[in-house]
């Protein structure tokens, strides 16, 4: 059962490109987070899909952060117009249930890097 | 507003002994937490869980201990082996949220 997948695990980025993230769940799993470890900071949270849903978006960034799981295919985070801020560790996880009490498998993170 | 929160940046141990990993957390609502451990490159693994029901979980090598009165949990590695050299991260959640609260991390380094 291969664990949850994330692609690319490195991406550099212009200061005003878009950037687009990919995670596969693991198999059997419908709730997908995504989180952002900044520099010298923990894990912290963006936002909760299940598929076609996105459920809370309490932690994304207003403006040129969106994302999205659809009923086919991996889910994708992307960002628009990055900027040199945006560059962090960006992790998915998932989980079967998708409540407080679930264990989240993590996948091995997309590093962004903005020029 | 960090709600969980690891103060020791980093921990070292010699190899066999104990290792003890603090976390203090300040919002009451948080009923379930968890430990995750990171090594570089990769992404957190979960290690152990603990409920708010219970003051103790043990996992072989591994124990969490919770004081709910003080907001604080603790995890004990023993004895400690120089694999255990990683980041670990205390996470907390409630059974209506829809996330985990991330400390910021312990970098554990066990020396041989």
């Amino acid at each position: 059962n291969a664990g949850v997948m994330q692609n690319p695990r490195h991406l550099v980025r212009r200061r005003g490109q878009e950037a687009r993230l990919r995670c596969s769940p693991m198999k059997g799993h419908s709730h997908v987070y995504w989180y952002r470890q900044l520099p010298e900071e923990g894990l912290k949270f963006m936002v909760y899909l299940q598929k076609e849903n996105i459920i809370d978006e309490s932690g994304m960034p207003k403006e040129r952060f969106s994302a999205e799981f659809p009923k086919e295919g991996p889910s994708i985070l992307r960002i628009q117009q990055v900027v040199r801020g945006d560059s962090a560790a960006y992790f998915c996880a998932s989980s079967p249930i998708g409540q407080g009490r679930d264990e989240q498998y993590f996948g091995p993170g997309t590093r962004l890097t903005v020029t | 507003d960090q709600q969980v929160k690891q103060n020791s940046p980093s921990l070292s141990v010699q190899e066999g002994r104990i290792s003890i990993l603090n976390c203090d957390y300040t919002n009451s609502m948080f009923d379930y937490f968890l430990w995750y451990k990171k090594y570089p490159a990769e992404g957190p693994t979960f290690l152990i869980s603990i409920s708010s029901i219970k003051d103790k979980n043990e996992d072989g090598r591994f124990t969490v201990f919770l004081n709910k009165s003080a907001k604080h949990l603790s995890l004990h590695i023993v004895p400690s082996q120089p694999g255990d050299s990683a980041v670990y991260f205390c996470a907390a959640s409630y059974l209506t949220g829809n996330q985990f609260y991330f400390g910021t991390g312990t970098s554990l380094t066990v020396i041989p």
